[in-house]
């Protein structure tokens, strides 16, 4: 069964960083390229971009561009989402989402990483 | 890149059908095949219930069905049931690798 699990909820400052992760499991890792969609609280779902799961390609929304940086580690399975220099309007539940061979769907997600930015 | 525009809510009794819209441009909704529903209850991750316009993962009932016509795809459910209250987004693919998302709309069986 393909599964995507996530690291837990995280606290920080405005203008800190934070490094997600989304471990995945059941299927090869590196035929699935991998998105990031974040939610704020009691709002819609905002696309952030794509990486391919050999760490060679991504694409980033233009309002994360420069500040969000998605990687992959295919010796564990394992995407990354690192954001900095956090603002509030960051605070968001951060999903990880796998993207089917054929298209543009996300066919299984994460858990959700809450990430809250408060001085 | 907008969103796309979905009504915030829409209602509907235990058996009826409710249909929902999401209206993009022909540079994303109409120029695409790769429109996407997701459903979400409160709490929950996104589940994909329609993708490629109108086809259905394995496991979805066929009480979803999705469709387009120009810059505007629908997902209508058939015969309402409890568990379909959630809230619905659209996504299309948007060219130069792009995906955008709808605003969500809030489906309540009453």
């Amino acid at each position: 069964q393909v599964h995507l699990v996530q690291s837990g909820a995280e606290m920080k400052k405005p203008g800190a960083s934070v490094k997600v992760s989304c471990k995945a499991s059941g299927y090869t890792f590196t035929s699935y390229a991998i998105t990031w969609v974040r939610q704020a609280p009691g709002h819609g779902l905002e696309w952030m971009g794509w990486i391919t799961a050999d760490n060679t390609t991504t694409n980033y929304a233009q309002k994360v561009q420069g500040r969000f940086t998605m990687t992959t580690d295919p010796s564990t399975n394992t995407g990354y989402l690192e954001l900095r220099s956090l603002r509030s309007d960051d605070t968001a539940v951060y999903y990880c989402a796998r993207i089917t061979s054929s298209g543009w769907d996300f066919d299984y997600w994460g858990q959700g990483t809450l990430v809250t930015v408060s001085s | 890149q907008s969103a796309l525009t979905q009504p915030p809510s829409a209602s509907g009794s235990p058996g009826q059908s409710v249909t929902i819209s999401c209206t993009g441009t022909s540079n994303d909704v109409g120029d695409y095949n790769y429109v996407s529903w997701y459903q979400q209850h409160p709490g929950k991750a996104p589940r994909l219930i329609i993708y490629e316009i109108n086809k259905r993962p394995s496991g979805v009932p066929d009480r979803f069905f999705g469709s387009r016509s120009g810059n505007t795809a629908s997902l209508t459910v058939s015969g309402l049931q409890a568990e379909d209250e959630a809230d619905y987004y659209c996504s299309s693919y948007a060219a130069i690798n792009n995906v955008v998302f709808g605003g969500g709309t809030k489906l309540t069986v009453l």
